[in-house]
């Protein structure tokens, strides 16, 4: 069993603070690690896919980096916004799976935005 | 068109009932997943359809039978279902390769309750 964990499971940010978070993963037998943001009865949306150690994302205010020698990803925001308020899932995929991707999710990180 | 549409978007029904949730693509997307959330969990894989055809079964058991008619259509048939399956039920697709950057695109899910 794969043991994909977050932290923390909950997070109240004020608007306009930056923040972050953590996805661990085991670190043998890498492929990739995805993060998605789902918003509240909406889709989870892809954020960012990394795959090499090191690989830094970065998409508007929001930036991913990956350590997969100790596997770890770091999720950071910027001068969050109320939009920011979500979900963030990492979700690990692990070399020599067959057929097309099996992702193994973490349970998520909550952040609500503090008007 | 980047949607994956889902529905019903709720369903509520007794452990004899049969019912079938419903999961449509029209990105070209050859690989179909289905997800199981419970509360406070990560989603966690059940089935993979690649090319209209399961390529994986994580050990669902047999009350859930998932079926491809065609590449863009995925459908969920429920069947004697017990309560500890109430969850929110996801679909994914992702475009047809096994390349690392495989995003997965969600539908919103299937809120089902079996009373």
């Amino acid at each position: 069993i794969l043991n994909v964990e977050q932290s923390p499971q909950s997070l109240h940010v004020q608007e306009g603070d930056s923040t972050n978070f953590t996805c661990s993963f085991p670190s043998s037998n890498f492929y990739a690690l995805h993060w998605y943001r789902w918003e509240t009865a909406k889709s989870p949306e892809a954020l960012f896919v990394m795959t090499l150690n090191g690989d830094e994302k970065k998409k508007g205010r929001i930036s991913a980096t990956l350590n997969t020698k100790e596997g770890y990803s770091y999720l950071y925001i910027k001068g969050s916004q109320p939009e920011d308020s979500a979900t963030y899932l990492c979700a690990f995929r692990r070399a020599r799976n067959f057929g097309n991707e099996k992702l193994t999710f973490g349970t998520g990180t909550r952040l609500t935005i503090i008007p | 068109d980047t949607e994956v549409t889902q529905t019903p978007k709720h369903l509520v029904m007794g452990m004899t009932n049969k019912k079938s949730l419903k999961c449509e693509q029209h990105m070209g997307h050859r690989a179909m997943y289905w997800y199981k959330q419970k509360a406070k969990k990560p989603p966690e894989l059940m089935f993979v359809y690649s090319y209209e055809k399961l390529s994986i079964n994580e050990s669902v058991p047999s009350r859930f039978s998932p079926e491809c008619p065609n590449s863009s259509l995925l459908n969920l048939h429920l069947h004697a279902l017990q309560p500890e399956d109430s969850a929110l039920y996801l679909c994914a697709s992702s475009p047809p390769t096994a390349r690392a950057k495989n995003i997965q695109y969600f539908g919103a899910g299937t809120r089902l309750s079996v009373l």
